[in-house]
């Protein structure tokens, strides 16, 4: 079976708090792409980070850092000092590599930062 | 380029009336996918279409739902005899037919509110 779990509802944080979003993967298959997105009050999704499955090198975008681990089939998003525009729901997904294949996303996370 | 266009951004239609979804790919993407956004839920795969074939409708309702993309024009999501469960934001997402299939890029999303 192929799943995205995302074990937290909601995280509520104050501003310049570190946060780390949890994001935990099911499948069978060997190649697979991983995804963040993060989708704002205004309903847009917006793209953080695709990674795929030969490549666990973390990585790290402004504030943003991801740490993918295969033994622990997880995916994690972490924000460093959070801050007010970061509130949004994130959601992961998972893919695999042929076209047509469609993604398969968590329920998501709602973040929300107060300052 | 211009990214992935739907209209309207929000629909608002009466049980029993229709409802028609637009969804433009970006330019030279020829595979479009839809998905759906029931409220506090992830995002749910509906269907796959490439250019005059629908690939991949193994999550479109098997009542009421219908998909196409012609050869011209937009793809359309056409939702019959609406009822209030159909209430969601529907997105719909392209890819280019490339060596990463899986690139999918998401539009703005359609609200549908079934009164």
């Amino acid at each position: 079976a192929q799943k995205v779990t995302q074990a937290q509802t909601e995280i509520s944080v104050v501003e310049k708090e570190d946060v780390t979003l949890d994001c935990v993967y099911e499948t069978r298959d060997t190649t697979y792409y991983l995804f963040w997105y993060k989708q704002p009050p205004s309903g847009e999704l917006v793209f953080l980070i695709r990674r795929n499955s030969f490549d666990e090198q973390n990585e790290i975008s402004g504030r943003y850092s991801w740490n993918f681990q295969k033994s622990t089939s997880s995916f994690n998003f972490t924000i460093t000092a959070s801050q007010v525009v970061d509130s949004a729901v994130y959601f992961c997904a998972l893919s695999f590599n042929q076209a047509g294949t469609a993604l398969i996303f968590g329920k998501g996370t709602t973040l929300s930062v107060s300052s | 380029n211009a990214g992935v266009m739907q209209n309207p951004r929000h629909l608002v239609r009466r049980r029993g009336q229709e409802a028609r979804l637009r969804c433009s790919p970006m330019k030279g993407h020829s595979h479009v996918y839809w998905y759906r956004q029931l409220p506090e839920e992830g995002l749910k795969f509906m269907v796959y279409l490439q250019k005059e074939n629908i690939i991949d409708e193994s999550g479109m309702p098997k009542e009421r739902f219908s998909a196409e993309f012609p050869k011209e024009g937009p793809s359309i999501l056409r939702i019959q005899q609406v009822v209030r469960g159909d209430s969601a934001a529907y997105f719909c997402a392209s890819s280019p037919d490339s060596l990463a299939p899986n690139e999918q890029y998401f539009g703005p999303g359609t609200r549908l509110t079934v009164t």
